[in-house]
């Protein structure tokens, strides 16, 4: 079955460190979107790529980093830069267009600083 | 003012009541909108596309108010499963690179 998968499920950061959440798609689809949830909160837009070797900043990049080196994958990166980095991590991918079709997203990855 | 604003409720409804969420939204290009149910601590998973002036499947109606700028989620015989919060998204990217703004959400309860 086709579909996204963020892995790991969970994930535990030390102070000033760096880490990867990965995302993986085999929809074929051409764009992805990395998304942050605080707890009550909406999902708020980090990074996207419409295709790949390209991405734009989303609200909220300051801190992160991605690459788009395969259309299937779309790794976001942690960075120390980052002061606040708990929350829900949210991969999402679509059909780009005017009537966008809307997202799928993958089943999340829950990042705590420790 | 926010561009998506939804009322966070939380919505406390007896099974089989009739309820309803607004979704307001600030920016006029907006071309479609989604309605997406979400879970504690899972993902979204879409609900309800709109493209026009509603959409409705079967105990869901979603309904476009464009003059006032407002969407609206009305659900008929409230389930108890149908409890989660529920995240209004205009799509209002001009650039059609599909960047969505979500709402914060409205909070669902339906009880015994």
């Amino acid at each position: 079955d086709g579909g996204i998968t963020q892995s790991p499920k969970y994930l535990f950061r030390k102070e000033g460190q760096n880490v990867t959440l990965s995302c993986e798609q085999n929809l074929n689809h051409d764009a992805m979107y990395w998304y942050r949830q605080d707890p009550g909160q909406g999902l708020r837009l980090i990074y996207y790529s419409q295709i790949v070797n390209d991405f734009q900043k989303g609200d909220i990049a300051e801190g992160y980093s991605v690459s788009r080196e395969k259309k299937e994958s779309f790794p976001l990166t942690v960075t120390s830069a980052q002061k606040n980095p708990t929350a829900f991590y949210l991969c999402a991918s679509s059909i780009p267009g005017y009537y966008n079709y809307g997202y799928t997203f993958g089943s999340g990855t829950r990042l705590t600083v420790v | 003012r926010k561009e998506v604003e939804q009322d966070p409720g939380p919505f406390n409804v007896p099974e089989g009541a009739t309820v309803a969420f607004n979704c307001t939204y600030s920016n006029s290009a907006s071309q479609s909108f989604f309605w997406y149910r979400q879970d504690c601590r899972k993902e979204p998973k879409l609900l309800m596309s709109v493209y026009s002036s509603g959409n409705e499947d079967g105990r869901f109606t979603a309904q476009l108010n464009r003059a006032s700028q407002y969407i609206s989620l009305l659900i008929r015989d409230s389930k108890l499963s149908d409890s989660a919060t529920y995240l209004c998204v205009p799509n209002f990217d001009n650039t059609n690179a599909g960047k969505s703004t979500f709402g914060d959400g409205t909070t669902l309860t339906v009880k015994p």
